[in-house]
């Protein structure tokens, strides 16, 4: 039931865009992602909902695919501050737990 | 809005001896409760969680333990720590909204 997450890892320039992808086989209900700096515990980003719509926070925005039970992460524009590990976590329709991503390691340089 | 305690921050124990970790919440009521374990490098591995005062559901079948005592108390036990048991533990929080869960800031235990 773990959603599968691509790339495994990915490294930027400051600037660069990026696009972070979570598939699951379940049909969804809802979709979180996080993001977790190097030591430090995962921090909750943003979740979409079935129906709901696109969402953004500042130059990080996500969207859902309901029929493909899909969700995508799109870092514009990218900053330093941006490196982490970035983790989906995906609700089924009709359940209450979360299932976490395998991760995605992003590294912005200068 | 909800506040996770964790303590220690940090960890070194020898291998056989006990563990207990503990995590407490504030700003919420019964939420639920999960117990994850990080290897380096790694994703995250949910071990326990609880659904309400002593309601333990147990993920991974392992020397490891999980009690709550009271609504906003969660702790993870061991009787005798393995080398393998070493890690990053977080202890995470729904407070009841859409399934989200907010994170502890951890404890990294090392296991020698």
């Amino acid at each position: 039931q773990q959603p599968v997450q691509s790339p495994q890892a990915v490294i930027l320039r400051e600037g660069e865009d990026a696009v972070i992808n979570c598939s699951s086989s379940k049909a969804l209900y809802s979709v979180h992602w996080y993001r977790q700096k190097h030591g430090e515990a995962p921090v909750f980003l943003m979740i979409l909902l079935k129906g709901g719509e696109q969402k953004g926070h500042d130059k990080i925005s996500a969207s859902f695919n309901e029929k493909k039970q899909q969700s995508s992460l799109y870092l514009t524009a990218s900053q330093l501050s941006y490196s982490g590990t970035y983790f989906c976590g995906t609700v089924r329709t009709g359940a209450n737990n979360l299932f976490f991503g395998t991760g995605t390691r992003l590294t912005v340089i200068p | 809005s909800q506040t996770i305690h964790q303590w220690p921050a940090t960890l070194v124990q020898p291998v056989g001896s006990p563990l207990s970790l503990e995590c407490t919440v504030e700003g919420t009521s019964n939420p639920n409760l999960y117990w994850y374990r990080q290897a380096a490098g790694r994703g995250l591995q949910l071990l326990f969680y609880s659904v309400g005062i002593g309601q333990i559901s147990s993920e991974v079948p392992q020397n490891l333990s999980a009690s709550r005592p009271q609504d906003r108390q969660f702790i993870l036990s061991s009787k005798k720590l393995l080398l393998s048991d070493s890690g990053f533990y977080l202890c995470a929080c729904n407070p009841g909204t859409d399934n989200i869960q907010y994170f502890g800031a951890g404890t990294r235990l090392s296991v020698l």
